[in-house]
């Protein structure tokens, strides 16, 4: 199984809502990332958590809140967000952390935010 | 801040022809190389990596990694349609800079 799954596909969201992004992967990765890719433009990174524990937090806003429960499962909490983060949110993992590993990508989620 | 550079294109070739994308890289400790695929609308493929100079070949794609000049390319052979695509080259920090840094990516389009 070398795939990385995303959940919802597509999310529509008001200003006032609370949503959450999954991401699930079952190849023993220890490092999953989220990166936020808008369009015509390189995916840009958010956070990275090296076996389960957040090594990486880009200066995203608090709106946005990484989760995870364990090493298969990540999570995007999204409370309050603005119109200008409506874009595509990538999931990836890579076995681990260390600068030579492959990134797997999910298909990601098209979020809207109205 | 680490910077990546690549052509963004649109760069159109003629089906069959060979693809020449390329990128430089400002971190001179870079160690891991690597392109990823993209198609409208969907999420960036692995289709290469490297991390020594010299050529790697894999099927039709060839990447090749100059450290001296900071350059590294990705060669199409016999290019098909199916490769219009955007192409991302992404590249690890030096040292304990595990961030990969996209490049913002080369739109390819090969005409039938």
């Amino acid at each position: 199984d070398t795939e990385v799954t995303q959940t919802p596909k597509h999310l529509v969201m008001g200003m006032t809502n609370k949503k959450s992004l999954k991401c699930e992967q079952h190849m023993g990765h220890r490092a999953m990332y989220w990166y936020k890719q808008k369009a015509k433009k390189p995916p840009e990174l958010m956070f990275v958590y090296s076996y389960e524990k957040l090594s990486i937090n880009e200066s995203v806003p608090s709106r946005f809140s990484p989760e995870c429960p364990n090493s298969s499962l990540l999570n995007l909490h999204l409370h309050a967000l603005q119109p200008e983060d409506s874009a595509l949110y990538l999931c990836a993992s890579s076995r681990t952390f260390v600068g030579d590993e492959k990134l797997f990508f999910g298909s990601g989620t098209q979020l809207s935010v109205l | 801040q680490k910077e990546v550079e690549q052509n963004s294109g649109p760069l159109s070739v003629p089906e069959g022809a060979i693809a020449s994308l390329n990128c430089t890289y400002s971190d001179r400790g870079s160690q891991s190389f690597f392109w990823y695929r993209q198609y409208s609308g969907k999420s960036p493929e692995l289709i290469m990596f490297i991390y020594s100079n010299g050529d790697k070949e894999d099927g039709r794609f060839i990447a090749q990694l100059n450290k001296a000049s900071q350059y590294v390319s990705l060669l199409i052979r016999d290019s098909q349609p199916s490769d219009s695509a955007t192409y991302l080259c992404a590249v690890t920090g030096g040292g304990s800079n595990y961030k990969l840094t996209f490049g913002k990516g080369t739109l390819l389009t090969v005409n039938p």
